[in-house]
């Protein structure tokens, strides 16, 4: 079935240092991709979608100069957070949906925990 | 959006059937409703998708009423490992360009 992967699971980084998480569609295009954001006990929230070939859309409240998103190719999308700090922690995932599933299926990468020490 | 209202945690044993009800009052005639699993660390992962009746697979059932107002998802004889959150989520189908958008979900914990 459709995959989307995800990695790094897991980084820990200093605080001021840039982070890149990468998110891929195994087996199918998508010319979008979402990027949430999960803190402990919380639900996933929004963050952006990453549009292949242009620039993403940030929902409201979230910094677009410090989560950098790329979208060079069909099947991957990056997540930068740039001089990230200890707040920055969290769980990030990554989301795409696959025209070839009944109703686009949303399909999750397994998450990325950063960490900012 | 439709917004999804479910009750925010539930306690079982395994072996039982549990059923989580999620209201959507707003649900939209191209709506439909779909509910997501995730364990901890992890992303969500699909369960089940309909839009009305009773849809079933190898994972569970869900009941979606006339008026599509509400949907439960039930899941048959429960074990340790359905311990997890379970979102019920609201939206049309078709659109490759929309982000699903999760409400607070349930926190199932099932216990031996």
């Amino acid at each position: 079935g459709a995959v989307v992967s995800q990695h790094p699971s897991w980084v820990i980084c200093k605080s001021g240092t840039s982070v890149k998480i990468e998110c891929r569609s195994l087996d199918f295009q998508a010319t979008t991709m979402f990027w949430y954001r999960q803190f402990p006990k919380q639900s996933l929230m929004l963050m952006a979608t990453s549009n292949e070939g242009s620039k993403a859309t940030y929902e409201q409240g979230v910094e677009k100069d410090k989560f950098l998103i790329n979208h060079a190719s069909l099947t991957l999308s990056t997540l930068t957070v740039t001089s990230a700090h200890p707040e920055d922690s969290s769980f990030y995932i990554c989301s795409a949906r696959d025209s070839g599933r009944p109703n686009w299926e949303a399909f999750f990468g397994q998450g990325t925990r950063l960490t900012v020490v | 959006l439709a917004k999804t209202t479910q009750p925010i945690s539930m306690d079982s044993y395994e072996g039982q059937e549990v059923n989580i009800t999620c209201s959507h009052n707003n649900i939209a005639t191209n709506d439909y409703i779909t509910w997501y699993q995730q364990f901890p660390s992890q992303g969500p992962r699909f369960i089940i998708q309909g839009y009305k009746t009773k849809v079933t697979n190898e994972v569970a059932s869900l009941f979606i009423p006339a008026d599509r107002k509400s949907s439960t998802l039930s899941l048959p004889r429960v074990s340790l490992s359905d311990t997890a959150v379970y979102y019920c989520l609201v939206g049309e189908g078709n659109q490759a360009g929309t982000a699903l958008i999760f409400g607070k979900g349930t926190t199932l914990s099932v216990s031996s």
